[in-house]
Order: structure tokens, then C-alpha cells, then sequence
């Protein structure tokens, strides 16, 4: 597509409940990326996907998180058990050459 | 190891002022640096990036930066401000896992 699709825009979750939020990136991007950003803070790395190859994922912040991009091109970003210090925008970018990411709108998950 | 540091988490400027958002970074190798704009509920947008080619990076909307090694910094500079360039910035250091400081808000005053 035109550009790094995310979706929902918008997530509200019960405490506890697990949640999925999906990237659709540029097509025939190579490297693709997930970030957290809370609110009044600059986006935090979370993961880092070569293809279907996730080559990073020093950022995630516990085990209850779980990304996964089987096919090297949609990716998922699952939250199991979800918490309320986990609200805030999860942000999805692409890459062609691991430099100069394009950003999707993001998904704005609330945890209540 | 890499970091970067936004000076002024608020700036203010009037419209047709000189905008000067300031980032300093520190990295243990050759840097990648990159600054973006966020506007309220959408994502992040590129407006330039510097790779190690020429120090002075023009960007979109009028936007430049210059990359100087010795002070470790990256501004971000506009000759002259619009009401249109309120927003957030970040300013981020790669090369691929970017570190990304905490943000400029930009006020620009009618």
C-alpha cells in the first residue's frame, strides 16, 4: 500500500484482557518496526523484524509481550493479560533499507 | 551506546520568527540522526535525515538541520515560522534502532 497501515486506531481493554494490533507496512518493505510511546514521551523500541526474522526484541517490556510477522510482511503485536501501565500508542513503522522509517498512525490502546 | 537530549520540552515562537529546536546526542558510533513531526492523534512524519553525506540536511517544509561533530548536536532550524508548523517534534538517533528523545512541542503565535 501507499503507506503503513495500523489497525484499530483505537483499543480499549478490559485489565486483563489480551489484545492483537496489526501492521500492515509498505509493500516490499524488508524491515519493520514496533514502538511504544506513552503519553508525552518520545516513541520507545520495542521490536525489530528482518523479514520474517524478528532480530530484536530487547525492547519488549515482559513476557506478556509477543510480536510475530510470519510471513515477512503483516505484523502482529499481541499483549496477553493486559495491565493499565501498557495504555498508551503502540506506533508500527516500515523500512526498505533499515534507514528512514515510515510510520503508520498508530494504535492507541487504553487499558481500564 | 546511544542517547539523545531535546532541550526545551515547549517552545514558542511568533509566526514569521526563526524556529531553533535543539538536540544533542551522544553515540559510540557514526550516528544516523533524524528529525520528525508529530501532529495531535497521527503518527510520525520524516522531514530529514542525516547519513554521513552533507553536514547541512534540507528537509520538507522548509525544515534544515546541521550535523556538527564537535558539539554533538543536530538543531533543527526554520527561517520563518508558520501557524501550520505547530506540532511535536523528535529528534532520533539511529542508525536502525532509532533512540528517540522526548520531544519539542512547538507554539507558533499569531
Amino acid at each position: 500500500g501507499a503507506g503503513v497501515s495500523q489497525s484499530p486506531r483505537y483499543k480499549v481493554a478490559k485489565r486483563g484482557q489480551d489484545v492483537a494490533l496489526r501492521c500492515d507496512p509498505i509493500s516490499g518493505h524488508v524491515s519493520l518496526f514496533w514502538y511504544q510511546q506513552a503519553l508525552g514521551q518520545g516513541p520507545e523500541f520495542l521490536t525489530y523484524f528482518q523479514n520474517e526474522a524478528q532480530l530484536d526484541k530487547s525492547g519488549l517490556p515482559s513476557d506478556r509481550f509477543f510480536a510475530e510477522r510470519p510471513e515477512g510482511s503483516v505484523s502482529t503485536l499481541k499483549i496477553q493479560r493486559t495491565q493499565q501501565e501498557d495504555s498508551a500508542v503502540y506506533l508500527c513503522a516500515s523500512s526498505l533499507d533499515g534507514y528512514g522509517y515510515t510510520f503508520g498512525s498508530g494504535t492507541r490502546l487504553t487499558v481500564v | 551506546a546511544q542517547s539523545v537530549t531535546q532541550l526545551g520540552s515547549h517552545v514558542s515562537v511568533s509566526e514569521g520568527a526563526l524556529v531553533l529546536l535543539r538536540c544533542n546526542y551522544s553515540s559510540s558510533v557514526p550516528p544516523y540522526l533524524f528529525w520528525y513531526v508529530q501532529y495531535p492523534n497521527q503518527g510520525l512524519q520524516l522531514l530529514l535525515k542525516y547519513t554521513s553525506a552533507a553536514t547541512l540536511v534540507k528537509g520538507i517544509n522548509g525544515f534544515e538541520a546541521e550535523f556538527k561533530k564537535s558539539e554533538t548536536s543536530f538543531h533543527l532550524t526554520k527561517p520563518s515560522a508558520h501557524m501550520s508548523d505547530a506540532a511535536e517534534y523528535f529528534c532520533a538517533v539511529g542508525p536502525y534502532k532509532y533512540i528517540f528523545g522526548t520531544g519539542t512541542r512547538l507554539k507558533v503565535l499569531a
